[in-house]
């Protein structure tokens, strides 16, 4: 069945640094990928979103990167802010609008 | 632009008794909503997938007649947790398609639901 994990379920970086989170996939017929944000009692918040035929796009402070060959994207927030601390999830999906939530990565921002 | 809201944001009941969850589209026509849950520590799990108009599809494993799911209009859609028992006890957030945008689906901010 689907399946989508996250290579570090907790990443801890310096204020200031750059953070990348990583997320791997198995559908190979996803076809578009969402970041979302959710900090604690509260719903996620989207990001930055991929289309399968980009491998590269760039937001505020966020890139998100995309390798279909691996099924492997990673969302890289340059010079982390403490406001950054959140779990984040990557969510694949495909013609159906489903979308399919990974275990979640908690990034903590040390002052 | 593209937010969604959740009415009540917390509530506790007794067991046995029925919980009805509103989300709404504020500013834009929402073509899918979907439902999920979400326990502590853990990822959100889909329940069901809501069109306007028609029939909620829900995922395996999750009880129709007890989690009932109304599409009224493209701007609001309610989640009935029926006879709630403490196991229901969770963290229920739903989300809405834009269907100008096609993809992104934009989250409410949950309701906590807790049955004693």
């Amino acid at each position: 069945g689907e399946s989508v994990g996250l290579h570090l379920p907790t990443l801890s970086v310096q204020e200031g640094d750059n953070s990348i989170i990583n997320c791997a996939y198995s559908n190979s017929a996803s076809d578009y990928f969402i970041w979302y944000k959710q900090e604690s009692g509260k719903g996620p918040q989207f990001i930055i979103d991929i289309r399968s035929n980009m491998d590269k796009r760039q937001g505020q402070r966020v890139t998100v990167l995309l390798n279909k060959t691996v099924k492997h994207l990673s969302l890289q927030i340059a010079a982390t802010q403490p406001g950054d601390s959140a779990v984040y999830f990557c969510a694949p999906g495909d013609s159906s609008y489903k979308l399919i939530f990974g275990s979640g990565t908690r990034l903590l921002v040390r002052p | 632009g593209a937010v969604v809201s959740q009415h009540p944001s917390w509530v506790i009941c007794k067991s046995g008794t029925s919980v009805k969850i509103e989300c709404r589209s504020l500013d834009f026509q929402a073509t899918t909503m979907f439902w999920y849950r979400q326990f502590p520590k853990q990822s959100l799990m889909l329940m069901a997938t809501s069109n306007e108009g028609s029939k909620a599809t829900y995922e395996q494993g999750v009880e129709k007649d007890k989690f009932l799911i109304n599409h009224a209009s493209l701007t609001l859609s309610t989640l009935t947790v029926t006879s709630a028992h403490p196991e229901d006890s969770s963290f229920y957030i739903c989300s809405a398609r834009d269907g100008r945008t096609q993809e992104t689906q934009y989250f409410g901010p949950g309701t906590r639901l807790l049955v004693l």
